[in-house]
């Protein structure tokens, strides 16, 4: 089966740290998104691990152990304007090939001053 | 920056009735997809598209929906005869390949409510 597991909310402080975890279980691997959404809004592509290790773009990291099926993503520096889901999303092998990415239910993070 | 463009970005339709999702995925991509995404849920995966042809749909995408790619910019959904739990955000996205390496972007999204 497939099954992809996250915080359903976290709550932080602005200018603080925080790790969205993640863990999956997945019939097939082939790389591991990671997507912002603000409510009512379009999913905007923040990072993509596919080799074990951390992935570092600017306030935003991303960690991956496939042994383990777990990723996180690591927010520095928080502003306000990062409420919102962060989607953790694996990128499936299927029969057609690597074209489906499964979507974990998302972590809601309200930054507070 | 290169984006996925969606119309219409909001739909009200009556329960029954057929519903035309449009599409113009980036440029120089080649694979499209639909996904799609109940308030209040997860994002759902409907339908990849290359070549002119489904590559990959889920059991969600029945008879009911179909896809088309009519000319060299335009990628449709068509729901042929909506009920009431199509209500949803319908993301249409777009990729440059399907390997791992490639990045799906996804549009602004069409919100179908049907009544």
């Amino acid at each position: 089966g497939q099954n992809i597991d996250q915080p359903t909310e976290m709550t932080a402080t602005e200018g603080a740290i925080v790790q969205i975890n993640c863990t999956y279980q997945t019939s097939g691997f082939n790389g591991l998104f990671w997507y912002q959404q603000h409510a009512g809004e379009a999913p905007t592509f923040l990072s993509y691990n596919v080799l074990d290790g951390l992935e570092e773009k600017g306030r935003f990291s991303s960690f991956l152990s496939r042994s383990k099926g777990y990723s996180y993503l690591l927010l520095k520096e928080l502003q306000m304007k990062d409420s919102a889901s962060y989607l953790c999303a694996v990128r499936g092998v299927t029969s057609g090939g690597y074209n489906k990415l499964i979507f974990g239910a998302g972590t809601r993070l309200a930054v507070h001053p | 920056e290169p984006e996925v463009t969606q119309t219409p970005s909001h739909q009200v339709t009556q329960m029954g009735q057929e519903v035309i999702l449009r599409c113009v995925p980036i440029s120089n991509h080649l694979y499209f997809y639909w996904y799609r995404q109940i308030l209040g849920q997860k994002v759902e995966f409907l339908v990849s598209f290359y070549n002119n042809e489904i590559s990959e749909k889920s059991e969600i995408f029945d008879d009911q929906f179909s896809v088309e790619r009519p000319d060299g910019s335009n990628f449709t959904l068509k729901i042929r005869s909506t009920k009431l739990e199509d209500s949803a955000m319908y993301f249409c996205a777009s990729s440059y390949t399907g390997d791992s390496g490639n990045t799906i972007y996804f549009g602004e999204g069409s919100w179908l409510t049907v009544v």
